[in-house]
């Protein structure tokens, strides 16, 4: 079965700060990878997506995330983070049979 | 363009009460159509996904079924809500690039 870990629940940084969020995936075959961003009160927006070829892949927003297939991972990056970028992050998978799972997400604060 | 909706966003029920969310789709045809809950600490829980007029893939047993009358139709429904259904519903919609296009959500409250 499919499945992804995002092991942050919350990650607070200052302003001007890089970031690196972590997500674990489980998936017999090659993955499509997906990071979204969720602010209060909002749907869910998609940040950027891994399907295949070049294993780092750029995004709205100035983020970027790397596909590392021998960790099963595919963490999302951004090199300084601003106070708008304050939310709710969420790594998927789309595995067989169109199946899309989520994981359990992130909370990112951004302090002054 | 495609849009989606999603109805109603917020929803008061008492528990045993029935239950109906339904979301449409516009713009496209054949779309693989999607419930999640999202709850605090769990992220977008899968409920139900659909690849097909009267295909339903159910991903966690529990109070609630789905159904898909229509191409572009797709219901969530309980015949008696409990408490632990309360949550916000999101429906979604792909095709082939895999890429989830979101409903703005069902608050529902169960009392």
């Amino acid at each position: 079965a499919q499945s992804v870990t995002q092991p942050d629940i919350h990650i607070t940084v200052s302003e001007g700060a890089s970031l690196e969020l972590r997500c674990n995936y489980s998936y017999g075959a090659t993955p499509y990878l997906f990071w979204y961003v969720q602010s209060p009160g909002q749907g869910l927006q998609l940040l950027l997506k891994y399907f295949s070829g070049d294993t780092l892949v750029q995004g709205i927003k100035g983020f970027e995330a790397e596909f590392k297939r021998s960790q099963s991972s595919f963490n999302l990056r951004k090199p300084s983070v601003h106070w708008s970028d304050a939310a709710e992050y969420f790594c998927a998978v789309r595995g067989g049979y169109q199946k899309v799972t989520f994981g359990t997400g992130t909370k990112l604060q951004v302090i002054p | 363009s495609q849009t989606i909706h999603q109805w109603p966003a917020t929803l008061v029920q008492p528990v045993g009460s029935p239950l109906s969310l339904e979301c449409t789709v516009e713009g496209t045809s054949n779309p693989n159509l999607y419930w999640y809950r999202q709850a605090a600490g769990r992220g977008l829980q899968l409920l139900f996904y659909s690849v097909g007029i009267g295909q339903i893939s159910s991903e966690v047993p529990q109070n609630l079924s789905a159904s898909r009358p229509q191409d572009r139709q797709f219901i969530l429904s309980s015949k008696k809500l409990l408490l632990s259904d309360s949550g916000f519903y999101l429906c979604a919609w792909t095709q082939n690039t895999g890429e989830l296009f979101f409903g703005e959500g069902s608050r529902l409250t169960v009392l």
